[in-house]
């Protein structure tokens, strides 16, 4: 199974900052997806980012406000732009590797917003 | 659209006992997902179920799946308190493009 990376753990911002969360995987993935998880809910897929291609957002999720980079295959970031207090969240980070496709998620970013 | 039921939300119930966490689903399925989450940590991959009738065990979790049912089970025997946790389903099939789609989560909650 992968092995996945996120920094920073955890943060606290000021409102109207940007935070840039990484991702590090410890082997060559294709598929790599962002997840935002609110307190006691499920989770919701923020975008599918796919090396050397745009970001695909789902609906409600906009790059301006959450830009992604996919510079290789072990390695992406999610910048949370503009912040405010709802943006505060736990954003995950996983990738799919191939059969029986298995989705492997990170430790998570634990945002909070002031 | 593909949606994806988990009932219950909430279980709570005394080490040793049985119980089953059921999650529907809405259209056909390609893969049948399930996931453990522990208080403040990330999701651990449990199962994956590919084809109708798949069952799968690991120690006291056993999952199943009936596609015609559009119905996957997690059967928990003899609960210990270490199993604690939200368990999430998960539907992926070519109708959502392959992106998983999630349950509520079930929260379960084992007594000593």
């Amino acid at each position: 199974s992968a092995v996945i990376s996120q920094k920073p753990s955890r943060d606290i911002c000021q409102r109207g900052t940007s935070l840039t969360i990484q991702c590090q995987v410890d082997s060559q993935v294709t598929m790599m997806f962002w997840y935002r998880q609110q307190p006691g809910q499920s989770l919701t897929l923020i975008a599918t980012a796919n090396q050397g291609s745009e970001a695909t957002y789902e609906s409600g999720f906009v790059i301006d406000k959450f830009p992604i980079s996919r510079p290789n295959l072990t390695f992406s970031t999610l910048t949370v732009s503009n912040m405010s207090p709802e943006d505060s969240s736990i954003y995950l980070c996983s990738v799919e590797q191939g059969f029986p496709y298995e989705q492997y998620f990170g430790p998570g970013t634990r945002l909070t917003v002031t | 659209e593909l949606k994806v039921e988990q009932n219950p939300l909430f279980l709570s119930m005394q080490e040793g006992k049985n119980y089953t966490i059921y999650c529907n689903y809405s259209t056909t399925s390609d893969r049948l997902y399930w996931y453990r989450q522990d208080p403040g940590k990330s999701l651990e991959s449990l199962f994956v179920l590919l084809s109708n009738g798949a069952v799968k065990q690991e120690g006291r979790l056993m999952a199943s799946l009936d596609t015609k049912a559009r119905l996957s089970t997690l059967h928990i025997t003899a609960a210990v308190h270490d199993l604690s946790a939200t368990y999430f389903c998960a539907v992926s099939s070519m109708d959502s493009n392959y992106q998983l789609i999630w349950g509520a989560g079930t929260k379960l909650i084992i007594k000593p």
